[in-house]
């Protein structure tokens, strides 16, 4: 355990759906993030969250909008998806940015339908 | 173009034989340069980093060097077994994604193949 908690670690959902997917971690860490792992990209990143002001929004589309209510939970909240969307979804933390080691959930598989 | 590039994407190897994986940056500004463990089915790991202010650095069967001229680091695994059998990722931070702490991005990844 890597002290990062994702759930759920699997979904599927169709494309009229609204889901959440949440990251929780307990590291006292200052920063999470949202990555996108699929064959194309493996670790894209999506998301940046320093003391829980979004920092980064990598030209994600709209359809994914991310939450930090505080420094230890994340949310991503997905709504009318598209069947190219499936894809593993990495939650990380970070203690100081980009400058320290990034721990990373065990990620949530997305199907979508 | 990417701020990130690792080489090869597929490497195989016989057991007990090195591995050399590279990467290249685009950012002058970079400091921190972490390279990730990723087995089938489970979340990246880190098994070494290595900062701006060193050039190499070694972890039992595990090296990184690094050259901030030329703006490339490497991954040296020597002895290598067949748990050694994952993907790798290189990162390394980028400033110009916004915030003054930059933000870890990732290469491709190279899948290593161990074979016994």
């Amino acid at each position: 355990e890597t002290g990062v908690t994702q759930t759920p670690r699997h979904l599927v959902m169709g494309m009229t759906n609204k889901k959440s997917l949440k990251c929780e971690q307990h590291l006292g860490h200052n920063a999470m993030y949202w990555y996108k792992q699929s064959a194309k990209k493996p670790l894209e990143l999506m998301f940046v969250y320093n003391f829980k002001e979004q920092t980064e929004n990598n030209s994600v589309p709209s359809r994914f909008s991310p939450e930090c209510p505080n420094s230890s939970h994340l949310f991503l909240h997905l709504h009318t998806l598209q069947p190219e969307d499936s894809a593993l979804y990495l939650c990380a933390s970070s203690r100081q940015g980009g400058r320290t080691e990034a721990f990373f959930g065990q990620g949530t598989r997305l199907t979508v339908v | 173009g990417e701020n990130v590039e690792q080489h090869p994407s597929t490497l195989s190897v016989q057991e007990g034989d090195s591995a050399v994986i590279k990467c290249t940056y685009s950012d002058s500004a970079s400091n921190y340069f972490p390279w990730y463990k990723q087995e089938l089915g489970k979340r990246p790991q880190l098994i070494i980093d290595i900062r701006s202010n060193v050039g190499e650095k070694k972890d039992q069967r595990i090296a990184v060097t690094l050259n901030k001229t030329a703006k490339h680091f490497s991954l040296h695994i020597t002895e290598t077994q067949p748990e050694d059998s994952a993907v790798y990722f290189c990162a390394a931070t980028i400033q110009n994604y916004g915030g003054s702490q930059g933000n870890l991005i990732f290469g491709k990844g190279t899948k290593l193949s161990v074979k016994p």
